[in-house]
């Protein structure tokens, strides 16, 4: 199957500091999520992210589809966005079926 | 409130039990899926229905099952429970045709075998 790689697997950010979270998938893609999870465990949509460059708030992605990786930009980060950062890419196993392969995440601390 | 209901939020059980997980998805969607995460399995797909019909399969052991009803809710029944079931379980849902938005999740159940 599909495999997902995010990098860093660990990131510790001082408030204020920016960062580049990676996620590499080793095949052709019908879309790509990325997701965070805060501490008390829900999964929040960051973006729905196939190809191009999305941008919400502090938040932004960029997905290069042909060479099967895609970014995440935090900027001036917050304890806030401590938790995990999954990537996630969808597959069409045809006839309707989809599923979601999830990376094993970047898990993310902002010390104050 | 992402549109996605899970009940209940926590379960603690025993060993050889069975508990039944259920979903209602966001208002629309046909698209009904079940993700486990476990520490050690990280978040993997279990299952998926559409509009009543099982779609897909994952790595769902046989000694769980799920179904979805007319009313497009899901429920996702786990029996002869282990210590190793313990994990966050994670229901979502998406739309059929445009798929702009993609994958909402419910907040998950988590469940505790004892």
């Amino acid at each position: 199957g599909i495999q997902v790689e995010q990098s860093p697997p660990d990131l510790i950010l001082q408030e204020g500091a920016n960062s580049t979270l990676r996620c590499n998938f080793s095949d052709s893609v019908n879309n790509l999520q990325w997701f965070h999870q805060n501490p008390w465990g829900q999964l929040i949509n960051l973006f729905y992210i196939p190809s191009g460059t999305k941008q919400n708030g502090r938040l932004s992605a960029t997905t290069v589809a042909t060479e099967r990786y895609s970014l995440l930009y935090i900027s001036s980060s917050q304890t806030t966005d401590s938790g995990v950062y999954f990537c996630a890419v969808e597959q069409d196993s045809g006839a309707g079926s989809y599923q979601l392969t999830f990376g094993k995440g970047t898990k993310l601390s902002v010390i104050p | 409130d992402s549109g996605v209901t899970q009940t209940p939020k926590h379960l603690i059980t025993a060993t050889g039990q069975r508990v039944t997980l259920r979903c209602s998805p966001r208002s629309g969607d046909l698209s009904v899926y079940w993700y486990q995460q476990s520490l050690d399995q990280g978040l993997q797909f279990l299952i998926q229905y559409y509009n009543g019909e099982e779609r897909a399969k994952g790595n769902i052991l046989e000694r769980f099952s799920a179904q979805q009803f007319p009313d497009l809710h899901s429920e996702l029944n786990l029996s002869s429970l282990e210590l190793g079931d313990s994990a966050l379980y994670f229901c979502a849902s998406s739309g059929d045709g445009y798929r702009g938005y993609g994958y909402t999740f419910g907040s998950g159940t988590r469940l505790t075998v004892v």
